[in-house]
Formats: C-alpha cells, structure tokens, sequence
C-alpha cells in the first residue's frame, strides 16, 4: 500500500521569509509525487511533479519541492512567502510499478502567511 | 478552454433522498475519479473510471453509484445509503496510466449538505 504524511495540519510564515511546506511517503517501488494547491471552495490546482531526474523541481508560482529517496521526502519550498500563498496544500503519491498509479493523498497541510 | 465542469456547485438535499452531482471534462482523459473531502481528512477516494463503460470501487464507495456511459462524463450517485452524505466533492480526470498518471485536473468542486 502507498501513503503520505502531511506531518504539519498547519505552517505559519510571515510574508518574505522561506516557507517549508513537509511530506513523506510510503510506495513500493519508484514513486511519483506531486504537490497541488486548494484555495476556499476551490478544486485543487497541481503544483509541480517529480518523476524522475533531478532531485529539485521547480513548478508555479515560484514553488520549488526536493525529492529524497534516502529519507523518503517531498518538501514543498519557496524562498519568499506571499500573503496569497495561504492556501491549503496536498503531497500526492502514487507508483504504478510496484502500488498504484491512481494518486494517495496527503491529509493537507494549511499554509498562512502573515503580512 | 480545456476543463472538468461540475454542477451544481451547491446542493441540499433532505434525509432519504437520491441526489446526482455532475461531471464533465473536455480534456479528453481517459481516467476519472470522484474524491470526498472532509476537514482534516483530506481526499478519500469514492469511484474511479479508466475506460468507458468501466470502474471501480475506490476506498469509501459505499452509499455511492456512478456510471461511464461516455468518456466525458462521470456523474456520481449519492444514495440514500450513505449515511453521512454532508461534503464537499471533488472530480478529476487524467490521462491514464504512464508517465501522466497521478497528475489531476480538477473540478471546482460541489459542496453537498444533508438538512
């Protein structure tokens, strides 16, 4: 079975500082991952995807996630926090080698940015 | 533009009642999933579709019905089975299996509530 941990319900960063959104995962064999972000009553919008080369990903807005296999992580990352950035925010995992190439959520993580 | 349209945005619906909530994408995806967000559950997996006329039970499907009469279409049953029907739902569409697989297009979501 695959499964991600979300290991924070909430982060809290004020505007201009780095922001460091955490996940890891489970999967048998290779995983792909993937960030996406959810705004109130919104559907979620994908992020950034890491499915093999690079380690760092760089996807919209500015985001950026590294992959590492040794810790089985997918931090989600941006060197300058916005206030329109607080949004709720989902790691996904999904394997189709040795899991499931339908993607397991994260239990989401609410990001707040303070001016 | 390319898209997944869900309607109706918001429903209620009484005790005991069927209720259908729509999905349609124009993406031309051959994968389609129906997901159930709750507060600090994240997404749970309801149905999904990798071809027409075929799916499968995802990890909470009962109290649902769907059907995949075309590919554009995904629309989800909640039945009067399930018995806490009250959430906001998510559809989604992808490519299929490969190297796109777990990278969602979602809907903007419809928000269900049981009076």
């Amino acid at each position: 079975a695959q499964s991600v941990a979300q290991p924070e319900d909430q982060v809290n960063v004020a505007e201009g500082n780095p922001l460091t959104v955490k996940c890891t995962y489970s999967v048998s064999g290779n995983p792909y991952l993937f960030w996406y972000v959810q705004y109130p009553n919104r559907g979620l919008q994908f992020l950034l995807k890491y499915i093999t080369g690079d380690n760092l990903v760089k996807g919209s807005y500015g985001f950026e996630a590294e992959f590492n296999k040794s810790q089985t992580s997918f931090h989600l990352k941006k060197p300058s926090a916005l206030v329109s950035d607080s949004a709720l925010y989902f790691c996904a995992v999904s394997s189709p080698w040795g899991g499931s190439y339908i993607p397991t959520f994260g239990r989401g993580t609410s990001l707040i940015v303070h001016p | 533009d390319g898209g997944i349209t869900q309607s109706p945005k918001y429903l209620f619906r009484k005790e005991g009642q069927n209720v259908t909530l729509s999905c349609e994408q124009n993406l031309n995806h051959d994968a389609m999933y129906w997901y159930r967000q709750d507060p600090g559950q994240g997404l749970r997996l309801i149905y999904y579709s990798q071809i027409v006329n075929d799916f499968q039970k995802g990890d909470i499907a009962e109290g649902y019905s769907v059907s995949r009469e075309k590919k554009e279409s995904f629309p989800l049953t909640v039945t009067s089975a399930q018995k806490n029907p009250t959430a906001f739902y998510l559809c989604a569409s992808s490519i299929g299996q490969g190297p796109g697989t777990g990278e969602l297009f979602f809907g903007e979501g419809s928000r269900l509530t049981v009076l």
